[in-house]
Protein backbone atom coordinates (compact mmCIF):
# COMPACT_ATOMS: atom_id res chain seq x y z
CA UNK A 1 0.00 0.00 0.00
CA UNK A 2 1.92 3.13 -1.48
CA UNK A 3 1.13 6.13 1.08
CA UNK A 4 3.12 7.92 -1.13
CA UNK A 5 2.84 7.96 -4.93
CA UNK A 6 5.11 9.74 -7.93
CA UNK A 7 3.08 8.45 -10.66
CA UNK A 8 6.01 9.61 -13.23
CA UNK A 9 8.93 7.44 -13.31
CA UNK A 10 11.19 10.05 -15.84
CA UNK A 11 10.83 13.26 -17.30
CA UNK A 12 12.79 14.73 -19.56
CA UNK A 13 13.01 18.84 -19.74
CA UNK A 14 14.87 21.42 -22.35
CA UNK A 15 17.42 23.53 -19.89
CA UNK A 16 16.05 26.90 -19.28
CA UNK A 17 12.33 25.83 -19.32
CA UNK A 18 10.15 24.32 -16.02
CA UNK A 19 10.75 21.34 -14.35
CA UNK A 20 7.19 19.89 -12.71
CA UNK A 21 7.34 17.28 -10.58
CA UNK A 22 4.19 15.58 -9.00
CA UNK A 23 3.61 13.44 -5.74
CA UNK A 24 0.03 12.24 -4.45
CA UNK A 25 -0.52 10.89 -0.76
CA UNK A 26 -3.11 9.24 0.82
CA UNK A 27 -2.60 8.87 4.41
CA UNK A 28 -4.59 12.33 5.55
CA UNK A 29 -2.13 12.42 8.97
CA UNK A 30 0.85 13.38 7.23
CA UNK A 31 1.29 17.36 7.77
CA UNK A 32 5.00 17.55 6.35
CA UNK A 33 6.64 17.14 3.23
CA UNK A 34 10.11 16.79 1.86
CA UNK A 35 11.63 16.91 -1.64
CA UNK A 36 15.23 15.11 -1.83
CA UNK A 37 17.00 14.75 -4.45
CA UNK A 38 19.86 11.68 -5.03
CA UNK A 39 22.27 11.48 -7.05
CA UNK A 40 23.65 7.49 -7.95
CA UNK A 41 25.83 6.42 -5.44
CA UNK A 42 24.99 9.04 -3.09
CA UNK A 43 22.42 9.24 -0.31
CA UNK A 44 19.20 11.58 -1.03
CA UNK A 45 19.81 15.50 -0.13
CA UNK A 46 17.48 17.65 1.19
CA UNK A 47 15.78 20.19 -1.18
CA UNK A 48 12.93 21.73 -0.03
CA UNK A 49 10.60 21.18 2.47
CA UNK A 50 6.63 22.48 3.47
CA UNK A 51 4.42 22.30 5.95
CA UNK A 52 0.27 21.66 5.82
CA UNK A 53 -0.20 24.71 7.32
CA UNK A 54 1.06 26.33 4.39
CA UNK A 55 0.37 25.82 0.73
CA UNK A 56 3.96 27.21 -1.03
CA UNK A 57 7.65 27.45 -0.32
CA UNK A 58 10.34 29.28 -2.09
CA UNK A 59 13.60 28.42 -2.35
CA UNK A 60 15.59 29.78 -5.32
CA UNK A 61 14.73 28.18 -8.26
CA UNK A 62 12.73 25.56 -6.59
CA UNK A 63 9.26 25.92 -5.12
CA UNK A 64 6.93 23.44 -3.46
CA UNK A 65 3.24 23.86 -3.92
CA UNK A 66 0.92 21.65 -1.53
CA UNK A 67 -2.92 21.24 -2.16
CA UNK A 68 -3.90 19.67 0.80
CA UNK A 69 -7.91 19.15 -0.07
CA UNK A 70 -6.44 16.74 -3.32
CA UNK A 71 -3.67 15.59 -1.25
CA UNK A 72 -1.42 16.11 -4.15
CA UNK A 73 2.37 18.67 -4.15
CA UNK A 74 4.38 19.23 -6.81
CA UNK A 75 8.23 20.61 -7.36
CA UNK A 76 8.87 23.42 -9.99
CA UNK A 77 12.10 23.91 -11.06
CA UNK A 78 13.09 26.98 -12.67
CA UNK A 79 15.08 27.41 -14.94
CA UNK A 80 16.16 24.30 -15.31
CA UNK A 81 19.85 23.41 -15.54
CA UNK A 82 21.65 20.17 -16.57
CA UNK A 83 23.08 19.86 -12.83
CA UNK A 84 19.53 19.30 -11.63
CA UNK A 85 19.14 15.46 -13.70
CA UNK A 86 18.63 13.35 -10.67
CA UNK A 87 16.38 11.70 -9.16
CA UNK A 88 13.83 13.35 -6.82
CA UNK A 89 11.96 11.88 -4.07
CA UNK A 90 8.83 13.00 -2.38
CA UNK A 91 8.29 12.12 1.67
CA UNK A 92 5.77 13.12 4.11
CA UNK A 93 6.16 13.07 7.91
CA UNK A 94 3.20 12.76 10.12
CA UNK A 95 0.71 10.34 12.24
CA UNK A 96 1.12 9.57 15.70
CA UNK A 97 4.06 11.78 16.51
CA UNK A 98 6.24 9.78 13.95
CA UNK A 99 9.38 10.81 13.06
CA UNK A 100 9.76 8.30 10.33
CA UNK A 101 9.83 9.84 6.70
CA UNK A 102 7.44 7.60 4.27
CA UNK A 103 9.12 7.95 0.70
CA UNK A 104 7.50 7.53 -2.74
CA UNK A 105 9.29 6.06 -5.67
CA UNK A 106 10.92 8.49 -7.17
CA UNK A 107 11.14 10.31 -10.52
CA UNK A 108 14.13 10.34 -12.77
CA UNK A 109 14.45 14.04 -14.26
CA UNK A 110 16.87 14.51 -17.25
CA UNK A 111 17.47 18.17 -18.19
CA UNK A 112 18.57 18.16 -21.74
CA UNK A 113 21.23 21.09 -22.62
CA UNK B 1 31.31 20.88 9.40
CA UNK B 2 30.99 17.27 8.18
CA UNK B 3 28.24 15.21 7.06
CA UNK B 4 26.74 12.54 8.27
CA UNK B 5 29.37 9.54 7.49
CA UNK B 6 28.66 5.86 7.32
CA UNK B 7 31.14 2.90 6.85
CA UNK B 8 31.92 0.83 5.04
CA UNK B 9 30.23 1.91 2.12
CA UNK B 10 30.60 -1.29 0.00
CA UNK B 11 30.18 -4.82 1.64
CA UNK B 12 30.17 -7.81 0.21
CA UNK B 13 29.28 -11.36 2.23
CA UNK B 14 28.05 -14.43 1.85
CA UNK B 15 24.77 -15.94 3.05
CA UNK B 16 24.34 -16.34 6.71
CA UNK B 17 26.97 -14.37 7.86
CA UNK B 18 26.97 -11.46 10.35
CA UNK B 19 27.55 -8.17 9.01
CA UNK B 20 27.81 -4.53 11.03
CA UNK B 21 27.82 -1.11 9.52
CA UNK B 22 28.46 2.23 11.19
CA UNK B 23 26.91 5.38 11.02
CA UNK B 24 28.37 8.67 12.08
CA UNK B 25 25.54 11.68 12.44
CA UNK B 26 26.13 15.20 11.93
CA UNK B 27 27.33 16.66 15.35
CA UNK B 28 25.02 17.65 18.29
CA UNK B 29 22.02 16.13 15.83
CA UNK B 30 20.15 14.27 18.59
CA UNK B 31 18.10 12.21 15.92
CA UNK B 32 19.47 9.23 14.00
CA UNK B 33 17.46 7.23 11.43
CA UNK B 34 18.06 4.20 9.56
CA UNK B 35 16.66 3.71 6.17
CA UNK B 36 17.04 0.86 3.41
CA UNK B 37 16.45 1.17 -0.31
CA UNK B 38 16.50 -1.55 -3.16
CA UNK B 39 16.12 -0.96 -6.79
CA UNK B 40 13.23 1.22 -8.39
CA UNK B 41 11.87 1.75 -4.41
CA UNK B 42 12.26 4.97 -2.19
CA UNK B 43 13.98 4.40 1.34
CA UNK B 44 11.99 2.38 3.60
CA UNK B 45 12.27 3.51 7.19
CA UNK B 46 13.85 0.42 9.64
CA UNK B 47 14.44 2.38 13.16
CA UNK B 48 15.11 5.85 14.64
CA UNK B 49 17.12 6.89 17.93
CA UNK B 50 16.55 9.96 19.91
CA UNK B 51 19.65 10.61 21.84
CA UNK B 52 20.64 6.87 22.86
CA UNK B 53 17.29 5.59 23.06
CA UNK B 54 15.07 4.16 19.96
CA UNK B 55 11.91 5.32 20.11
CA UNK B 56 10.57 3.46 16.29
CA UNK B 57 10.81 0.35 14.90
CA UNK B 58 9.66 -0.81 11.47
CA UNK B 59 8.05 -3.96 11.03
CA UNK B 60 10.63 -4.28 8.30
CA UNK B 61 13.47 -4.85 11.10
CA UNK B 62 13.29 -8.95 12.14
CA UNK B 63 14.41 -10.12 14.80
CA UNK B 64 18.15 -10.72 12.81
CA UNK B 65 18.06 -7.57 12.95
CA UNK B 66 19.48 -5.10 15.66
CA UNK B 67 20.69 -1.47 15.88
CA UNK B 68 22.31 0.83 18.86
CA UNK B 69 23.57 3.83 19.56
CA UNK B 70 25.15 3.56 22.85
CA UNK B 71 26.27 7.39 23.68
CA UNK B 72 23.86 9.02 21.90
CA UNK B 73 26.17 9.76 18.98
CA UNK B 74 27.15 7.21 16.35
CA UNK B 75 24.75 3.98 15.42
CA UNK B 76 25.46 0.54 14.56
CA UNK B 77 23.29 -1.30 12.28
CA UNK B 78 23.95 -5.40 12.95
CA UNK B 79 22.19 -8.15 10.80
CA UNK B 80 22.86 -11.27 11.93
CA UNK B 81 22.68 -14.60 9.32
CA UNK B 82 22.26 -12.39 6.12
CA UNK B 83 19.59 -13.74 3.31
CA UNK B 84 19.80 -12.48 -0.40
CA UNK B 85 17.05 -10.64 0.25
CA UNK B 86 19.08 -8.20 2.57
CA UNK B 87 21.20 -6.80 -0.41
CA UNK B 88 20.03 -2.84 -0.43
CA UNK B 89 21.41 0.31 0.25
CA UNK B 90 21.31 0.89 4.20
CA UNK B 91 21.13 4.60 4.69
CA UNK B 92 21.76 6.41 7.57
CA UNK B 93 20.21 10.15 8.92
CA UNK B 94 20.21 12.67 11.13
CA UNK B 95 18.57 15.65 12.56
CA UNK B 96 18.35 18.38 15.09
CA UNK B 97 15.62 18.35 17.34
CA UNK B 98 14.20 22.36 17.98
CA UNK B 99 11.45 20.59 20.65
CA UNK B 100 7.86 20.51 18.79
CA UNK B 101 7.89 20.19 15.16
CA UNK B 102 9.53 18.25 12.12
CA UNK B 103 12.88 18.89 10.88
CA UNK B 104 14.90 18.30 8.08
CA UNK B 105 16.62 14.50 7.96
CA UNK B 106 20.50 14.96 6.36
CA UNK B 107 21.28 11.37 4.84
CA UNK B 108 24.53 9.77 4.73
CA UNK B 109 25.85 8.11 1.28
CA UNK B 110 24.48 4.53 2.40
CA UNK B 111 26.33 1.30 2.87
CA UNK B 112 25.56 -0.76 -0.30
CA UNK B 113 25.21 -4.49 0.92
CA UNK B 114 25.43 -7.46 -1.48
CA UNK B 115 25.13 -10.78 0.01
CA UNK B 116 26.16 -13.98 -2.24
Amino acid sequence: DQQVKQNSPSLSVQEGRISILNCDYTNSMFDYFLWYKKYPAEGPTFLISISSIKDKNEDGRFTVFLNKSAKHLSLHIVPSQPGDSAVYFCAALGGAGSYQLTFGKGTKLSVIP
Amino acid sequence: DTGVSQDPRHKITKRGQNVTFRCDPISEHNRLYWYRQTLGQGPEFLTYFQNEAQLEKSRLLSDRFSAERPKGSFSTLEIQRTEQGDSAMYLCASSLSRGQGYNEQFFGPGTRLTVL
